[in-house]
């Protein structure tokens, strides 16, 4: 089993939609996590960073973390074109940037 | 605004030379910096972290003779890529963590002919 999987898409979701993406993970050690955009060819963007279980809202995404059951989420309200892209989940156990998990990424085109 | 520069974001060269990239950290002060390779459609690859003032920690499975690694400053480490070959084209990517957030660069497409 992988630390961490993400449903790679390509998720296709019409202008205006609500999106939702999804990570599981198998180490309860994680305890910092992260959401991250990314453009083609270009470096990620973080987009949200939560600690521990919850939720955070920022604008129109809304991060969720649900550690009793090992699964985040990202929520997109009111989907734009300029939305489409990769968007990857990242976990830490504690601030050690080199033991940083990525997930695959999923793809996501928001058709206008 | 960024809060990691790297640069150059496009290279091409030919097979054999040698190619530097860049990574700043702006605003603040990064005594480790991280550099991963990323292939087409899939995640991010961690090969080294690079430790201001001494010597970088490369993944398993990475050439340090192959990817050089220096960080000179407490702003600033570089990848050189030596004697490139067509299978050393990528998309590679540095970051720094700032508090409890990493950060990355821009990225940089390297295409070697």
């Amino acid at each position: 089993q992988k630390e961490v999987e993400q449903d790679p898409g390509p998720l296709s979701v019409p202008e205006g939609a609500i999106v939702s993406l999804n990570c599981t993970y198998s180490n309860s050690a994680f305890q910092y996590f992260m959401w991250y955009r990314q453009y083609s060819r270009k470096g990620p963007e973080l987009l949200m960073y939560t600690y521990s279980s919850g939720n955070k809202e920022d604008g129109r995404f809304t991060a969720q973390v649900d550690k009793s059951s090992k699964y985040i989420s990202l929520f997109i309200r009111d989907s734009q074109p300029s939305d489409s892209a990769t968007y990857l989940c990242a976990m830490m156990s504690g601030a050690s940037y080199d033991k940083v998990i990525f997930g695959p990424g999923t793809s996501l085109s928001v058709i206008p | 605004g960024a809060v990691v520069s790297q640069h150059p974001s496009w290279v091409i060269c030919k097979s054999g030379t040698s190619v530097k990239i860049e990574c700043r950290s702006l605003d603040f002060q990064a005594t480790t910096m991280f550099w991963y390779r990323q292939f087409p459609k899939q995640s991010l690859m961690l090969m080294a972290t690079s430790n201001e003032g001494s010597k970088a920690t490369y993944e398993q499975g990475v050439e340090k003779d192959k990817f050089l690694i220096n960080h000179a400053s407490l702003t600033l480490s570089t990848l050189t890529v030596t004697s490139a070959h067509p299978e050393d084209s990528s998309f590679y990517i540095c970051s720094a963590g700032r508090g409890e957030k990493l950060f990355f660069g821009s990225g940089t497409q390297l295409s070697v002919l």
